[in-house]
């Protein structure tokens, strides 16, 4: 079964400065996604970013940009100028390649601070 | 753009009481899923559908029972309500394809008293 763990609960920034939130995961497939979403105080579901387990490239979403080291199943978030807006709960995320039996298993989150 | 849909927003029961969460998806988006999210804890997968059949099952309790209709829309029955019943109920929606994003809807908060 695939699983998916971040070892931090809760995280601080300063505003402006850089963070980088951990994920690792563990599965037996070749080709599968990651996810990163953010989860405010609204709750919503709001996908900040994907990466492709095929890419060798790492994805890169304005501010936000992961390091994807698929041999050490390692799927880290870096948030760069870190803004008052990006305070919310972060969930690392994996799913299986093919699209049937695609659920999404997510990590337990870390919650993000950011101090003005 | 249109997005996912849920209703009611928020929903209180006492328990032992029975609810229904309807999702509608994103027009054209033929496979819906269903999550569970308690409180300080990730979201679960409770049960997808695609094409109106059940495509997977998650841990979704017996006293919960789920189905997709012809216009796509999908309706979580929960039965004999139980305090640990108290959740964010997340519906997502995609197109089926090798890959297409899953847009999750903004929830249905039920609260069991």
């Amino acid at each position: 079964a695939q699983t998916v763990t971040q070892s931090q609960p809760e995280m601080s920034v300063q505003e402006a400065e850089t963070v980088t939130l951990s994920c690792t995961y563990d599965t037996s497939e070749s080709d599968y996604y990651l996810f990163w979403y953010k989860q405010p105080p609204s709750r919503q579901m709001i996908l900040v970013i994907r990466q492709e387990a095929y890419k060798q490239q790492n994805a890169t979403e304005n501010r936000f940009s992961v390091n994807f080291q698929k041999a050490a199943k390692s799927f880290s978030l870096k948030i760069s100028d870190s803004q008052l807006g990006d305070a919310a709960m972060y969930f690392c995320a994996y799913r299986r390649f093919p699209y049937r039996d695609d659920k999404i298993i997510f990590g337990k989150g870390t919650r993000l601070h950011i101090l003005p | 753009a249109a997005g996912v849909i849920q209703s009611p927003r928020h929903l209180i029961k006492e328990k032992r009481e029975t609810a229904t969460l309807k999702c509608y998806p994103i027009p054209r988006h033929d496979t819906v899923y269903w999550y569970q999210q308690g409180p300080g804890q990730d979201p679960q997968f409770l049960i997808s559908f695609y094409e109106k059949m059940q495509s997977d099952k998650g841990s979704i309790p017996d006293r919960f029972s789920a189905q997709q209709f012809s216009d796509y829309h999908s309706e979580l029955n929960m039965s004999s309500l139980e305090l640990g019943d108290s959740a964010l109920y997340f519906c997502a929606s995609r197109t089926s394809g090798d890959y297409n994003e899953q847009f999750f809807g903004p929830g249905t908060r039920l609260t069991v008293l």
